[in-house]
């Protein structure tokens, strides 16, 4: 059983350009959320996909979209980056929709200049 | 006010001490409590999970939900240097999606000294 995989490790990228994460569930799970992890701070929920749709959304602007692919696999993209978005990225998988037992994978650590 | 309250440590002891980590939150209503343990360039990683008041234990981990005063805790008994993390307490609230149900506290890092 393969655990939940991220890519990439780490990225740097300017003020205004825009950045796509990935995230591949582990095997059996098809509901995926990400998360925003600030320094010294606990993740914050940006939104789930569960069966290829949106599935709730948290407190991020439209900027921050995703899409949830049919091996279950997903993307999150961010556009015009802000020196705030430099953050931990982490995305989380679960079988349905039980996030009291989701699984993170290591994280994609975003460097915004 | 922050709905869950956690204290960001740092926090050092010895080896072999009993570790207490705390969380306050503010909804009675809220209903599903766990732990997280992070380490340094890694996701976070369940420890633990309990729906009611009282204690639940998992090996040298005992997680604590006191209700009546919106506090849940974490003990962990003779610590060992592997223990050294940061732990994060997460709730759920009821009445939303289940998308959006599971909010982290800030974290607790915690050193454990050989």
């Amino acid at each position: 059983e393969t655990g939940v995989t991220q890519s990439p490790t780490h990225l740097i990228k300017t003020r205004g350009q825009q950045v796509t994460l990935r995230c591949s569930s582990q095997s059996g799970h098809n509901t995926v959320s990400w998360y925003q992890q600030a320094l010294g701070q606990g993740p914050q929920f940006i939104f789930q996909y569960y069966r290829e749709e949106e599935n709730g959304r948290g407190n991020f602007p439209p900027r921050f979209s995703g899409l949830q692919f049919p091996n279950y696999s997903s993307e999150l993209n961010v556009n015009a980056l802000e020196l705030d978005d430099s953050a931990l990225y982490l995305c989380a998988s679960s079988s349905e929709q039980g996030q009291e037992t989701q699984y993170f994978g290591p994280g994609t650590r975003l460097l915004v200049l | 006010q922050k709905e869950v309250e956690q204290d960001p440590g740092p926090l050092s002891v010895p080896e072999g001490a009993i570790v207490s980590l705390n969380c306050t939150y503010s909804n009675s209503a809220f209903q599903y409590f766990m732990w997280y343990r992070q380490y340094s360039r890694k996701g976070p990683e369940l420890l633990m999970y309990t729906y009611s008041s009282g204690n639940k234990e998992d090996g040298r981990f005992t997680a604590q939900v006191d209700k009546s005063s919106k506090y849940i805790s974490l003990f962990i008994r003779d610590s060992q240097p592997s223990d050294s993390a940061t732990y994060l307490c997460a709730i759920r609230r009821p009445g939303y999606s289940s998308a959006s149900k599971i909010i982290f506290g800030s974290g607790t890092r915690l050193s454990i000294r050989p």
